[in-house]
């Protein structure tokens, strides 16, 4: 594997449930972020990790709660998500945080019913 | 509050060179950025500019002005592969150095 990659591609779940989502990167980087892209509206940071430290968290509802394990690894834990949550979970990662250049992984598409 | 502006849908025909502009109000400024990011896929990095001025690479090239708040993202010698959404981003300066993301503008190359 190569890049960043998530999994799974494809979620639905319902508002009772609690699944996690997992992003992976394989370049090395130090820094790993959560975002949200729901239509019409702009990429939301969600969560910033730097050396497995949360640096960045962006007033977003605890029912989001991200763990970092080691620099390679990010989960996004849901739990008694809302209909409005429903959008791209995308995971991306930089050498550092606030670097130049952020590498994509091809998101997670959560629907919550 | 900080804002960043950028139409939401062009067209061109394949072959010729379109221009997707990009205006930002933000509270500090620290570099602009312009992704690419194809229906059902991650954004890809396309340039970063900090200072003012042109910077080319191959087909594509992104222009900042700084002093009007304003770049552009220009598209030469189309082809269909590059269709798709071109997001503008800004980041604010200091120890917070999070990008502030634009809605993208959809652009279709029409044969």
């Amino acid at each position: 594997e190569t890049g960043v990659t998530q999994t799974p591609r494809h979620l639905v779940m319902g508002m009772t449930n609690k699944k996690s989502l997992k992003c992976e990167q394989h370049l090395g980087h130090n820094a790993m972020y959560w975002y949200k892209q729901s239509a019409k509206k702009p990429l939301e940071l969600m969560f910033v990790y730097s050396l497995e430290e949360r640096v960045e968290n962006n007033s977003v509802p605890s029912r989001f709660s991200p763990e970092c394990p080691n620099s390679s690894h990010l989960f996004l834990h849901l739990h008694t998500l809302q209909p409005e949550d429903s959008a791209l979970y995308l995971c991306a990662s930089s050498q550092e945080a606030g670097d130049n250049e952020q590498f994509f992984g091809p998101g997670t598409r959560l629907t919550v019913l | 509050g900080q804002n960043i502006d950028q139409p939401t849908e062009m067209t061109a025909t394949e072959g010729a060179i379109v221009q997707i502009n990009c205006t930002y109000q933000t509270s500090g400024f620290n570099g602009l950025f312009w992704y690419q990011q194809h229906a059902g896929e991650a954004p890809t990095f396309l340039s970063y500019n900090v200072l003012d001025g042109l910077e080319e690479k191959g087909r594509f090239s992104s222009f900042l002005s700084r002093s009007k708040g304003y770049s552009y993202l220009l598209l030469k010698e189309l082809q269909m592969k590059d269709s798709a959404s071109y997001l503008c981003a800004v980041r604010n300066a200091g120890n917070n150095r999070k990008l502030i993301w634009g809605l993208g503008t959809s652009l279709a190359v029409n044969p």
